[in-house]
């Protein structure tokens, strides 16, 4: 069974960079696109970006001048950095693990997220 | 651009059936979804795919209480023989021109 459990520094200063990590069990970053997603309280989703270890990515365009998503296969991990925070960036932030039907970009394992507060 | 609309809130009867409705904005009628599930405090857990063509795909576990149906631009999410813990807020989602589109979300209301 896929479990991805995401970490974060949870409080982070106005125009600092917030760097999230996520670990993957039972199964290998290798196989499949990972995405990022975010959620302000009390708010919708907002879909980050997703990547392979192939280095195909998508950003959301409203954000990709500010992100960036990393795979490490030797930690099985996924990595998201946001520069230049505002308090708009205060979310909860979630990993996923994308479908392995090519062609459907669908979050299949999600995990539980981590909140970041961006505040000074 | 993809808009994916959804009413804010519904509510039924513990044991009734409900069925929720995601909207594509005109022109995307051929889209593809999939639904998802947001209990309180938890993270969201994928429910199924809903193909333009009613088919199904759904995700590990999910009971038969929850099935999906497609017409036109409308795609659907049944819930049949309501539990309390079918209560939370429910999202669809689409694809496409490289990037992933979310619908603001119903809130399921179990009376």
């Amino acid at each position: 069974q896929v479990q991805v459990q995401e970490l974060g520094p949870g409080l982070v200063k106005p125009s600092e960079t917030l760097s999230l990590t996520c670990n993957v069990s039972g199964d290998s970053i290798s196989s499949h696109f990972w995405i990022w997603i975010r959620q302000p309280a009390e708010k919708g989703l907002e879909w980050i970006g997703r990547m392979n270890i192939h280095g195909i990515t998508n950003y959301n365009p409203s954000l990709k001048n500010r992100v960036t998503m990393a795979l490490d296969t030797s930690q099985n991990q996924i990595s998201l950095k946001v520069r230049s925070v505002t308090a708009a960036d205060t979310a909860v932030y979630y990993c996923a693990r994308e479908t392995p039907r090519v062609g459907d970009w669908i979050p299949e394992y999600w995990g539980q997220g981590t909140r970041v507060i961006v505040s000074s | 651009q993809i808009v994916l609309t959804q009413s804010p809130s519904a509510s039924a009867s513990l044991g009734a059936s409900v069925r929720l409705t995601c909207t594509l904005s005109s022109g995307h009628g051929g889209f593809d979804i999939a639904w998802h599930q947001q209990q309180a405090e938890k993270g969201p857990r994928y429910l199924m795919k809903v193909n333009s063509d009613g088919r199904l795909t759904k995700g590990d576990g999910i009971p038969d209480r929850f099935s999906g149906s497609s017409s036109g631009t409308e795609r659907h999410l049944t819930i049949s023989s309501l539990q309390s813990e079918d209560e939370g807020d429910y999202y669809c989602q689409t694809w496409g021109a490289g990037v992933v589109v979310f619908g603001g979300g119903t809130k399921l209301t179990v009376l």
